[in-house]
């Protein structure tokens, strides 16, 4: 079945540690994304990607690094530059455009110890 | 920036009657219209998606959009303990920039009382 793999489901990062969040399709999706969840909060989009090596910043890219070398996958780097690194972490991906909706990973949850 | 604008509630209803949610959106060039549900914890998925003006109805979920008002809505009926969630309202604008090319609302909180 096609769709979109997130891993690890939980991550422990300490002071001053880099971490790198997963991201694979398999849905032949061209544009994949990364966005941010506070508790209680709504999304916050970091970076995306429509097209391989090439990508956008978001709203809140500050901290954060991602690469995009094959179309399948979409990796997010959590820097120590993120002060509050603390959150829900989804990867979405869609079509080009979108026009059809985006489908979710099942996220990661990134806890600073 | 353009804006999807939702009461974040929380929406309270008793379970068999309808939940109403509704939505705003900013710019008029959307095309495409999308509701998605979030369990606690869980990531969003896709419930409906309306691209006309008018009614899509499927199962116990109706989406209603007016596009000359902006608005989009999502009516459960019958509601179950099971629909408490967030509920996010998306609006496809292709070349959104910052944004991406989906914008969010921060969700409607529903919680259905048995």
């Amino acid at each position: 079945d096609g769709g979109i793999t997130q891993s690890p489901k939980y991550l422990f990062r300490k002071e001053g540690q880099n971490v790198t969040l997963s991201c694979e399709q398999n849905l032949n999706h061209d544009a994949m994304y990364w966005y941010r969840q506070d508790p209680g909060q709504g999304l916050r989009l970091i970076y995306y990607s429509q097209i391989v090596n090439d990508f956008q910043k978001g709203d809140i890219a500050e901290g954060y690094s991602v690469s995009r070398e094959k179309k399948e996958s979409f990796p997010l780097t959590v820097t120590s530059a993120q002060k509050n690194p603390t959150a829900f972490y989804l990867c979405a991906s869609s079509t080009l455009t979108g026009v059809n909706g985006y489908t979710f990973g099942s996220g990661t949850r990134l806890t600073v110890v | 920036q353009k804006e999807v604008e939702q009461n974040s509630g929380p929406l309270s209803v008793p379970e068999g009657a309808i939940a109403s949610l509704n939505c705003t959106y900013s710019d008029r060039g959307s095309q495409s219209f999308f509701w998605y549900r979030q369990y606690s914890g869980k990531s969003p998925e896709l419930i409906m998606f309306i691209y006309s003006n008018g009614d899509k109805e499927d199962g116990r979920f109706t989406a209603q959009l007016n596009k000359a008002s902006q608005y989009v809505s999502l009516l459960i009926r019958d509601s179950q303990p099971s629909d408490s969630a967030t509920y996010l309202c998306a609006v496809n604008l292709p070349g959104g920039g910052s944004q991406g090319n989906l914008i969010f609302g921060k969700g409607t909180k529903l919680s259905v009382k048995p």
